[in-house]
């Protein structure tokens, strides 16, 4: 069966500082792999997907990047922190169809979520 | 800007009645739609999926989608305290998947 795993699972920074945030993947092969962020009380925003190695795409402009160096892991990163960095984030991840790259009639799973605040 | 929407709520329920969640979608172009739900500080955990229009059912959830509306429920029969969790709507499009804020179930014992 599939497990994704994040870490870590809390994280305390102060302003300025660098993340480095992962995720894996296991039990699948060639996934799309998905950030998103959670602030308190809102809903998810997706801050980045990815359909396979070094391919990334961005969904909203900020201080963030993220990288896909082998097929399973994905990893957010910030070279420096702001204060609105602050949330939850969680990776996702979702079969690719044999029907095109980016599926978009697969279900997506979460990881159990990296609580970030930024001090 | 394509949105999903959904009433924060929250949902009171008693115990053993049927919840009813609601979302409504602007793309008409959405080909899947799903119902997360989310416990506090817990991520979203995927319970149910539907493509076509109609009912779809999986134990105590039904699902049901109306393409030409635009809307998507979600109905939890025998409400039970253990449901209690914001319930979140996600519709996928052709890249990616939007969600709704959620909408937060009480059900009370």
């Amino acid at each position: 069966s599939q497990t994704i795993h994040q870490w870590p699972a809390t994280l305390v920074q102060p302003v300025g500082s660098p993340l480095s945030l992962e995720c894996t993947v296991e039990g699948t092969s060639n996934p799309n792999l998905y950030w998103y962020r959670q602030a308190a009380g809102r809903g998810l925003q997706l801050l980045f997907y990815s359909v396979g190695i070094g391919q990334i795409s961005s969904e909203v402009p900020q201080n963030l990047s993220a990288s896909r160096p082998q097929d399973r892991q994905f990893i957010l990163s910030s070279k420096k922190l702001l204060l609105s960095d602050s949330g939850f984030y969680l990776c996702a991840w979702s079969v690719r169809s044999h029907r095109d790259s980016i599926s978009s009639y697969n279900e997506q799973f979460f990881g159990p979520g990296t609580r970030l605040t930024v001090l | 800007q394509k949105e999903v929407e959904q009433n924060s709520g929250p949902l009171s329920v008693p115990e053993g009645a049927i919840a009813s969640l609601n979302c409504t979608y602007s793309d008409r172009g959405s080909q899947s739609f799903f119902w997360y739900r989310q416990y506090s500080g817990k991520s979203p955990e995927l319970i149910m999926f539907i493509y076509s229009n109609g009912d779809k059912e999986d134990g105590r959830f039904t699902a049901q989608l109306n393409k030409a509306s635009q809307y998507v429920s979600l109905l939890i029969r025998d409400s039970q305290p253990s449901d209690s969790a914001t319930y979140l709507c996600a519709v996928s499009g052709t890249y990616k998947y939007i969600f709704g804020t959620g909408t937060r179930l009480k059900v009370l014992a």
